[in-house]
């Protein structure tokens, strides 16, 4: 039930882009993106919903696939700000409020 | 601002003792939830409170108790601490839609 999130761990150079992937075994209602420094509380990035709605920020972009129940995320150009850990949420019942998290993608950064 | 605030940020507890979490968030959010987190294990809910007066369990709820104080508190109880409970916990609001959650700066937990 807890979503897949791939690659485990990306390192990279500024200015280059990464691509982060969350995959469900169960149909989607929603994915919900948050990036988690070390040390400190996750911050949003997006909302991902059914039918093709998303709310986030501007910098960010992301799809949805219903049909293959998987989201990814794309960080293009990325700055050093982007260094942490990025964490899906998936909401397989309708339920928003009850997310069932992956275990995160860690990515770095390096100048 | 201050968002969410929780209480305390760090916390020593011997087994078997019992203590209670607080959080409050002045957004006017309807939803605000618990979280465990733990190395190599992600975010897991505990419980979640959709709006004033009502809770729900959440995916790991034993050993945990709320209390949706008004709708700006939202409180965890631990009544007999055990080591397996050593954890960081969150606490989330959101509006009532369920959209963009604010996280607290999180209370890191160890259980002896």
């Amino acid at each position: 039930q807890q979503p897949v999130q791939s690659p485990q761990a990306v390192i990279l150079r500024e200015g280059e882009d990464a691509v982060i992937n969350c995959s469900s075994s169960k149909a989607l209602y929603s994915v919900h993106w948050y990036r988690q420094k070390h040390g400190e509380a996750p911050v949003f990035l997006m909302i991902l919903l059914k039918g093709g709605e998303q709310k986030g920020h501007e910098k960010i972009s992301a799809s949805f696939n219903e049909k293959k129940q998987q989201s990814s995320l794309y960080l293009t150009a990325s700055q050093l700000s982007y260094s942490g850990t990025y964490f899906c949420g998936t909401d397989n019942a309708g339920n928003n409020r009850k997310l069932i998290w992956g275990l995160g993608t860690s990515l770095a950064v390096n100048p | 601002n201050a968002g969410v605030t929780q209480t305390p940020k760090f916390q020593v507890l011997k087994t078997g003792q019992s203590m209670t979490l607080q959080c409050a968030q002045d957004m006017n959010h309807n939803s605000m939830y618990w979280y465990r987190q733990d190395p190599g294990m992600g975010l897991r809910l505990i419980y979640y409170s959709a709006s004033e007066g009502t809770t729900d369990k959440g995916e790991v709820p034993n050993g945990y108790n709320v209390s949706r104080l008004n709708k700006r508190e939202f409180s965890l109880r631990l009544e007999s601490a055990a080591p397996s409970q050593t954890s960081v916990y969150f606490c989330a609001s959101s509006t009532r839609s369920g959209t963009e959650a604010f996280f607290g700066q999180g209370t890191r937990l160890t259980v002896v």
